[in-house]
């Protein structure tokens, strides 16, 4: 079990351009998660996969954000055209029925 | 839609003695988990401890424990013996089976020597 891993643990990037994280889940977790953490504040739910299928996605998740998770492995979560309102840490968690475990995170700095 | 509040934004305690922090919630369901997540300065989410809404048992990990309150919809968490160690953030979280988490705001807690 090496645990959630998650890359790049800091992204800094200009207004406009787009981004994109990796998350690789614990091995055999069939459940992944993503979550969002400004400073202060706790995390909130993104979206969430069963597998390969995304099963439900928040209303933050506007357009500019997608996530996939392709053969039911790793993800990705892409945000296009970024924005200030985007500087966040960006949480992945995995689980396989139980509780979740979460990764490091990676901090988006939007200059 | 659940909500998850912590009214403590900041607690503080001395090394060795007992801390309390207080987790209120709302829901409709009467299936589903609660939990106490500890995030330290280097901001990996730890779980704690994880309760069953329907196990009136409260859930015990060594010298953390809950006091969990279905009726009141109170999830409080006690810290014994507090160290320096458990010095962090602590978020309070509800999730139904399988689905996504919902978190608190966090109360941070200090540990003084």
């Amino acid at each position: 079990d090496t645990g959630v891993s998650q890359d790049p643990r800091h992204k800094i990037t200009k207004r406009g351009q787009n981004v994109t994280f990796r998350c690789d889940p614990i091995s055999e977790h069939n459940r992944l998660y993503w979550y969002r953490q400004t400073l202060g504040q706790g995390p909130e739910f993104l979206t969430y996969f069963q597998n390969e299928a995304q099963l439900e996605k928040s209303r933050l998740l506007s357009d500019r954000f997608s996530a996939e998770r392709p053969k039911g492995s790793f993800s990705t979560l892409e945000i296009q055209r970024t924005e200030q309102g985007d500087s966040a840490m960006y949480l992945c968690a995995s689980s396989r029925g139980g509780p979740q475990h979460f990764g490091d995170g990676t901090r988006l700095s939007i200059l | 839609a659940q909500t998850v509040t912590q009214s403590q934004p900041e607690m503080s305690v001395q090394e060795a003695e007992t801390v309390t922090l207080s987790c209120t919630y709302d829901t409709s369901e009467s299936d589903y988990y609660l939990f106490w997540y500890k995030q330290p300065p280097s901001r990996q989410m730890i779980l704690v401890i994880r309760q069953e809404a329907y196990k009136q048992q409260n859930a015990t990990e060594n010298r953390f424990s809950v006091n969990f309150q279905k009726a009141a919809k109170s999830f409080s968490l006690k810290i014994s013996d507090s160290q320096l160690g458990d010095a962090a953030m602590y978020f309070c979280a509800y999730e139904e089976y399988g689905n996504k988490l919902v978190f608190g705001a966090g109360t941070i807690l200090r540990v003084k020597s």
